[in-house]
């Protein structure tokens, strides 16, 4: 089936440090990718999505890119701020449709001032 | 404003005591879903509702029903809830399940202890 990968955490960061989160995928086909994220004591929140090859998704200075070929959708900012601090899940769910979202771990991220 | 509501937030409970955790959406979305999040284990899929009268089972459906009567309402129900169900509960919707561009909104979260 299905399944995700990302690099487990915490990850701690300071201020304007640039951030990595390593994502990868085992998927049929070519899925669409997502990074949701989820700020403390709140619920998750798309952040930003891909749904073909070398799609570049971006938002809020957070970008990752499609890449079919290593099956990954890592995601990277170049300067990260304390409110960046929440945890980061990435997810997938077939091509054309989006009602099995399958998750990662999450990965808890702290930047400090 | 549009939103995933749930109620309640935060639920203590005991053994084998029948609950429900409500979900309410306003933006006429036909998908709703139930997402349990435990430590080390991200999010799993507990049950799913393409539409009104249409659920279906996700990865973890053990122990729970659900219910679509309306479009905007979809309930979870712990007939009989046990330790194990201890857990943060999500619920989301989005438009359509058909399609990839379509962006599922998550409620704020249910925080649930059975003793």
């Amino acid at each position: 089936g299905d399944s995700v990968t990302q690099m487990e955490g915490p990850v701690t960061l300071s201020e304007e440090a640039f951030l990595t989160i390593n994502c990868t995928y085992t998927a049929t086909g070519y899925p669409s990718l997502f990074w949701y994220v989820q700020y403390p004591g709140e619920g998750l929140q798309l952040l930003l999505k891909a749904t073909k090859a070398d799609d570049k998704g971006s938002n809020k200075g957070f970008e990752a890119t499609y890449r079919k070929e290593t099956t990954s959708f890592h995601l990277e900012k170049g300067s990260v701020q304390v409110s960046d601090s929440a945890v980061y899940f990435c997810a997938l769910s077939p091509r054309g449709s989006n009602y099995k979202l399958t998750f990662g771990k999450g990965t808890l991220l702290t930047v400090n001032p | 404003e549009a939103q995933v509501t749930q109620n309640p937030r935060y639920l203590i409970t005991v053994t084998g005591k029948k609950l429900t955790v409500t979900c309410s959406q306003n933006m006429n979305h036909e998908y709703m879903s139930w997402y349990r999040q435990d430590p080390g284990l991200g999010l799993r899929q507990i049950y799913y509702s393409m539409n009104v009268e249409v659920t279906d089972k996700g990865d973890v459906p053990e122990g729970y029903k659900v219910s679509r009567k309306e479009k905007r309402n979809f309930p979870l129900i712990l007939e009989s809830p046990s330790p194990n169900q201890t857990s943060l509960y999500f619920c989301a919707s989005s438009l359509s399940p058909q399609s990839s561009y379509n962006e599922q909104f998550f409620g704020p979260g249910t925080r649930l202890t059975v003793l």
